[in-house]
């Protein structure tokens, strides 16, 4: 059983298109997070969920709009898709806000062309 | 505003424990040490925390100094299967993991 799973894992699409990734956990976990990964490797945390709840929304476009529609569940919508946001996007999940270690998915690796 | 310092890459032999260190000199009282590593192409995997005694798990053990501004994750035999990204992060509880840009640990056959 997958502990954070994403789809797609990956995702070629074209500039100006709207898309979505998906995340769920299993882990019974109520802290949920995204993360991206560029080109040069390092990790950003984009938004975190607590129960539903929007407690971390870093320095991140407005054409990307998190969506938890429960606690075992964050997707990521992404409008007007630009060049630049080709990346690899994680899902984790975590219990009590991460004092115990998060759990990652695989990630989706996002194209833009 | 880096919390930890590590060196860009080490290497060690298979078989032979892999030492890699952190400094963390501007560490809080309430800040803990966490480690996690990113095999290529895979996401990040959690592998150990403290705050100031040892800690050791199946996977590693970690040893930071009496004076909490610097740690070692010791992974006692490597494998190939160790050759990854490791992540010294330092965070309070309840708060956001930041990551760095992490050792790059080569284990050679």
């Amino acid at each position: 059983d997958t502990a954070v799973s994403q789809t797609p894992k990956y995702l070629v699409t074209q500039m100006g298109n709207d898309k979505s990734i998906k995340c769920e956990q299993n882990l019974g976990h109520d802290t949920m997070y995204w993360y991206k990964q560029d080109s040069k490797k390092f990790l950003k945390i984009m938004f975190s969920y607590n129960n539903k709840e929007l407690i971390i929304n870093e320095t991140v476009p407005n054409r990307f709009s998190p969506k938890s529609p429960d606690k075992a569940h964050l997707n990521l919508h992404i409008n007007s898709l630009e060049l630049g946001d080709s990346a690899v996007y994680f899902c984790a999940s975590s219990q009590e806000r991460g004092n115990y270690g998060y759990t990652f998915g695989s990630g989706t690796r996002l194209t833009v062309v | 505003d880096a919390k930890t310092t590590q060196p860009p890459s080490m290497d060690c032999a298979e078989g032979r424990a892999a030492n890699l260190p952190c400094n963390h000199s501007t560490i809080s009282g309430n800040e803990y040490v966490y480690w996690y590593r990113q095999i290529h192409s895979q996401g990040p995997q959690y592998i150990i925390h403290g705050l100031k005694n040892n800690e050791t798990n199946e996977m590693a053990s970690l040893i930071i100094t009496e004076d909490r501004k610097s740690s070692t994750l010791i992974l006692p035999h490597a494998t190939l299967r160790d050759t990854a990204v490791y992540y010294c992060i330092v965070t309070g509880a309840n708060s956001k993991l930041t990551f760095g840009k992490g050792i790059t640990l080569s284990v050679r056959p």
